[in-house]
């Protein structure tokens, strides 16, 4: 089945500089990546997704990048807030399923 | 907000007991997926429950078991508590049409707390 692998763990950046959270999958029929932030009390919010017939989305401060062959997909957040401060779940489907989560990033942004 | 709810915000049980978690589905959606998320660690999937029935699996015993109510509402049962099974339980809801799902928006979860 699918597996999805999630780097770094925890990250630290000093705000208003960039983060980069990196992930693969293994299943290469899985077709939809989506991105999750979690925060305390407020439950698992979607802030983008991509498809598989897309190599790149950016909405705002964030991007997503897919390298299909390589099975690699990363999000990217510029110009760091505090309030970007939360933890970060990359995941992959197949058509919108069985979603298979990594196991997150913690992000800090450092005042 | 997502408009998906769920009930309660917080339970504790004992080894052995029975639990019934609650989830409301967005309006317009017709399918629900149940999360399991221990600490520390990412959501992983229980079921999906699409019209009623069941459509998909994870690797969890039968002791967890669902039900989708005609209005999309749902239910995770879970039966002969462990303390594994502590977790934070995530539903999310998302519309499937022609066989094919749409992005799940998830509610805030329950924690659940085995003692």
């Amino acid at each position: 089945g699918e597996n999805v692998e999630q780097h770094p763990s925890t990250l630290s950046v000093q705000e208003g500089d960039s983060a980069v959270i990196k992930c693969t999958y293994s299943d290469s029929a899985s077709n939809y990546f989506p991105w999750y932030k979690q925060e305390l009390g407020k439950g698992s919010q979607l802030i983008i997704d991509i498809r598989s017939n897309v190599g790149e989305k950016k909405d705002q401060r964030i991007a997503v990048t897919l390298n299909k062959t390589a099975k690699h997909f990363s999000l990217h957040i510029t110009e760091t807030q505090p309030e970007d401060s939360a933890v970060y779940f990359c995941a992959a489907s197949k058509n919108d399923d069985k979603i298979i989560f990594g196991k997150g990033t913690r992000l800090h942004i450092l005042p | 907000e997502t408009g998906v709810t769920q009930s309660p915000t917080h339970l504790i049980k004992t080894r052995g007991q029975q639990v019934t978690l609650r989830c409301s589905s967005q309006s317009g959606h017709n399918t629900v997926s149940w999360y399991q998320q221990a600490l520390g660690q990412g959501p992983q999937f229980i079921f999906q429950y699409y019209r009623e029935e069941e459509n998909g699996r994870g690797n969890f015993p039968p002791r967890f078991s669902g039900l989708q109510f005609p209005n999309y509402s749902s239910e995770l049962n879970v039966n002969a508590l462990e303390l594994d099974d502590s977790a934070l339980y995530l539903c999310a809801s998302s519309v499937r049409r022609a066989g094919v799902g749409d992005t799940q928006y998830f509610g805030p979860g329950t924690r659940l707390t085995v003692l």
